[in-house]
């Protein structure tokens, strides 16, 4: 069975800066999605960035961006620029690409933007 | 946009009560979730369904039952409430098929037992 870590159960960084957020996971496929969602008090998942398995280039959604390591079956997500916006709980994901498949999540992220 | 409502925001309900949290969507997608969602423990599945009447088990259904009588709900059911099923549920749903067309999420409901 596929399954997701988070290492880090709380996170803080200063409004402006830099902060990467880890998570691994592990499966015995080869192709297959990753995600990171975001949840803020309102409790709306949103998803934040997606990457396919099969591609190289890694994701990048204006100040998000991911380090996928394929072989190390790592993925972080670095938010650039923070903003008190940014305080969520954050949530990374995995899916199979076969249809069907459900979302895995890791254990969750709280990140705290301190102004 | 795709909506997933939930219809209760929050509910408190006593031990041994069958509860019913309902999900609905308002577009055609196959694929619905329940998820329960603990601290520590990130979002965990508890049941599935792929189409109407159909359901599959998720990783933690003990205690829970589904229905999908029509696409667009689908109801997660204690059967009789327990203080440990207290917890915030969480509803999603998905276009079918094996490309990602991207999961929309209700906004929870936090359900407290007492």
């Amino acid at each position: 069975a596929q399954t997701v870590t988070q290492s880090q159960p709380e996170m803080s960084v200063q409004e402006a800066e830099t902060v990467t957020l880890s998570c691994t996971y592990d499966t015995s496929e080869s192709d297959y999605y990753l995600f990171w969602y975001k949840q803020p008090p309102s409790r709306q998942m949103i998803l934040v960035i997606r990457q396919e398995a099969y591609k190289q280039q890694n994701a990048t959604e204006n100040r998000f961006s991911v380090n996928f390591q394929k072989a190390a079956k790592s993925f972080s997500l670095k938010i650039s620029d923070s903003q008190l916006g940014d305080a969520a709980m954050y949530f990374c994901a995995y899916r199979r690409t076969t249809s069907g498949s459900r979302l895995t999540f890791g254990e969750g992220t709280q990140l705290t933007v301190n102004p | 946009d795709v909506k997933v409502t939930q219809s209760s925001r929050y509910l408190v309900k006593r031990t041994g009560e069958k509860v019913f949290l309902e999900c609905v969507q308002d577009m055609d997608h196959e694929n619905m979730f329940w998820y329960r969602q603990d601290p520590g423990l990130g979002l965990r599945l508890i049941y599935f369904s792929y189409d109407v009447k159909m359901k599959e088990k998720g990783d933690i259904p003990e205690g829970y039952s589904v229905s999908r009588e029509k696409k667009e709900r689908f109801s997660l059911i204690l059967e009789s409430a327990s203080t440990n099923q207290t917890s915030m549920y969480l509803c999603a749903n998905r276009k079918g098929g094996g490309e990602d067309y991207g999961y929309t999420f209700g906004s929870g409901t936090r359900l407290t037992v007492v």
